[in-house]
């Protein structure tokens, strides 16, 4: 099947820094990629889609200039976390349709940011 | 708007029990629905779908039929095991922006 990996798997950072998440489809192209934030109560919440080659789209109450997403080639998009703060501390997943239009979607692994 | 509404967990069960994780949508159209679960500290792999009214997906012992009558798409499995813990998640799949809808997850424990 398809697979999604992301990178890196655990990211631990000062409060106050940025961290970037990548995303890639390893044996598909995606023009377009979802990302999501996991609560510690598990529900799992859409932040924003990210599309190849333009803007992306952020869920609304997603603060866009905290939470840049950059869609720069059909196999990755990266997800940067600016100044990072303590509440920010979560599970970020991400996921993307094998192609587009289609219902069935493909979720990394994961990537579990500790700001300290 | 579209949504799913699951049982809340967790769900705690002896090794070989039966189980139910009830999940109901509210959609227009007829969306297809999805079943996700996630292994502890992995992220979520596709359990099982259907597309249509009356399918039923079914994938390692585990069933759920899409009912459009009460718009429900109900998990189960007739013996679970202990390697079944997970978080399970409902979705539906809306046309309209191609995006998965979730549910809030149900933790499933299974003890041997």
């Amino acid at each position: 099947g398809a697979v999604v990996s992301q990178h890196p798997s655990w990211v631990i950072c000062k409060s106050g820094t940025s961290v970037k998440i990548e995303c890639r489809s390893l044996d598909f192209q995606a023009t377009t990629m979802f990302w999501y934030r996991q609560f510690p109560k598990q529900s799992l919440m859409l932040m924003a889609t990210s599309n190849e080659g333009s803007k992306a789209t952020y869920e609304q109450g997603v603060e866009k200039d905290k939470f840049l997403i950059n869609h720069a080639s059909l196999t990755l998009s990266t997800l940067t976390v600016t100044s990072a703060h303590p509440e920010d501390s979560s599970f970020y997943i991400c996921s993307a349709p094998i192609q587009r239009s289609t219902d069935t979607q493909y979720f990394g692994p994961g990537t579990r940011l500790t700001v300290l | 708007g579209n949504s799913v509404t699951q049982m809340e967990g967790p769900v705690t069960l002896s090794e070989e029990a039966f189980l139910t994780i009830n999940c109901t949508y509210t959609a227009t159209g007829y969306p297809s629905l999805f079943w996700y679960v996630q292994y502890p500290g992995e992220g979520l792999q596709l359990l099982l779908k259907a597309t249509k009214a009356d399918d039923k997906g079914s994938n390692k012992g585990f069933e759920a039929t899409y009912r459009k009558e009460t718009t429900s798409f109900h998990l189960e499995k007739g013996s679970v095991q202990v390697s079944d813990s997970a978080v399970y998640f409902c979705a539906l799949f809306e046309t309209a922006t191609d995006k998965l809808i979730f549910g809030t997850g149900t933790r499933l424990q299974v003890f041997p």
